[in-house]
């Protein structure tokens, strides 16, 4: 079984600093491992994917994550946070099965 | 050109009535799913539905009927509405099935059952 855990449900940044956030994951198998990121009164839409090839994945909006074995973690980050980076952020793992399961979401706050 | 799309956008209806969503695709993808996003944000799969049959259906109530007249469309029928079923409602879609391919997902709607 999969399951995702996201550190933080509210993450507050200033525009211009460094966006982190954090997701740790379960997985009994070889893990595929996305994140995306829901607009207020919108569908989500996805920012990067791991499929087992490069560790480091480079996504839309300049994000990027890291695929941490060792640690079962796949942490997003953004150098420089821009205002239109406030949003919902979830992390969602599949192993294989028919389904993606999400972690239970971000808010990621940009202060001017 | 929208890739999925759902209607209605906003839902309010009572308790006890019974109400449709319908979801339309036009990416040609074999897989539809329907998630519900309850009001803390949490996101849980309700049902896939892969090329028309049935592939995933979690532990839901039998009030819940999907249907998928074909695979670019995947509705779903609630029947006897209960306050607990107020939450916004998505749609997305897939190449396939799998778990690993990107999901697209429509712009939800919003149930509210008063």
């Amino acid at each position: 079984a999969q399951s995702v855990t996201q550190l933080g449900s509210h993450v507050s940044v200033s525009e211009g600093a460094l966006v982190l956030l954090r997701c740790n994951y379960s997985s009994s198998v070889p893990p595929y491992l996305f994140w995306y990121v829901q607009y207020p009164n919108q569908g989500l839409q996805l920012l990067l994917k791991y499929t087992s090839a490069a560790t480091l994945v480079k996504g839309i909006n300049g994000f990027e994550a890291e695929f941490k074995k060792s640690e079962t973690s796949f942490h997003l980050t953004k150098p420089s946070a821009h205002m239109s980076d406030a949003a919902e952020y979830f992390c969602a793992v599949s192993g294989g099965a028919q389904k993606l399961v999400f972690g239970q979401g971000t808010r990621l706050t940009i202060n001017p | 050109d929208t890739a999925v799309s759902q209607t209605p956008k906003y839902l309010v209806t009572q308790m006890g009535n019974d109400k449709s969503i319908k979801c339309e695709q036009n990416l040609g993808h074999d897989t539809m799913y329907w998630y519900k996003q309850d009001s803390k944000k949490f996101l849980k799969i309700m049902f896939s539905y892969n090329n028309k049959e049935l592939i995933i259906n979690e532990t839901v109530p039998n009030r819940f009927s999907p249907k998928s007249p074909d695979k670019a469309h995947l509705n779903l029928h609630i029947n006897s509405l209960e306050l607990g079923d107020s939450a916004v409602y998505f749609c997305a879609s897939s190449p396939r099935g799998g778990g690993t391919y990107e999901q697209y997902f429509g712009p939800g709607t919003r149930l509210t059952v008063t």
